[in-house]
């Protein structure tokens, strides 16, 4: 089974733009979370999705947003991007809510 | 705070010494329990994980993990470590009322030379 894919894999924006960066779960799996890694702060979590739902959100501003699509595809978006949004963004699925997550590559994001 | 803590930041080992990575969670209540490995450059991949039963849990390449639910612990060993297992460890907790948003450690780097 191929794994969970996130693209692009880079990402290089200024301050002000938006973004948005896109998920593939792994297949079946019904469940897909995000989150932000960075030297400072670690490995944060930011919101999940399951059946379209968003069912948990961490303690992120509202700039950042998500949404999952009927065949468990996600997306995230940050808008207005600040210095400090350059990070690691993580995605991760699972088969069902509240089961083992698996993660994808990330996608880099340099905020200039 | 509610909080996952990783008390050693970096720990260096040579080849064949035995390996333990402390991890402690300050969240009550039923809790589910995961060690993931980051290789370089490479993602987060899954050690072991412990939803209930034996708290001694095995996982893959001879890594194995402690519940301690007195202690809230959940401890990392492996006996003999190799030069391929640097990398940097995560511990992290779900707690069943929150789905399945993990809460990490801030990691443990651990560098092996052969």
């Amino acid at each position: 089974k191929a794994g969970v894919t996130q693209t692009p894999r880079y990402l290089i924006k200024t301050r002000g733009q938006q973004v948005t960066l896109s998920c593939s779960p792994i297949s079946g799996h019904r469940s897909v979370s995000w989150y932000q890694q960075t030297p400072g702060q670690g490995l944060q979590f930011l919101f999940e999705y399951f059946s379209e739902t968003q069912r948990n959100k961490g303690n992120f501003p509202g700039r950042f947003s998500g949404r999952q699509f009927s065949n468990s595809r996600s997306e995230m978006n940050v808008s207005t991007l600040e210095l400090g949004d350059s990070a690691l963004y993580l995605c991760a699925s699972s088969q069902q809510y509240q089961e083992t997550q698996y993660f994808g590559p990330g996608t880099r994001l340099l905020v200039l | 705070a509610q909080s996952v803590s990783q008390h050693n930041h970096h720990v260096i080992l040579s080849e064949a010494a035995s390996l333990e990575l402390g991890c402690n969670y300050s969240y009550g209540g039923t809790v589910n329990l995961f060690w993931y490995v980051q290789y370089p450059g490479q993602h987060l991949q899954l050690l072991l994980k412990y939803f209930s039963g034996d708290p001694l849990v095995k996982g893959i390449k001879g890594f194995e993990a402690e519940f301690i639910k007195s202690k809230f612990s959940f401890n990392l060993r492996k006996p003999s470590v190799q030069w391929s297992d640097t990398a940097e460890y995560f511990c992290a907790v779900s707690r069943n009322q929150a789905g399945t948003a993990l809460i990490f450690g801030k990691g443990t780097t651990l560098s092996v030379s052969s």
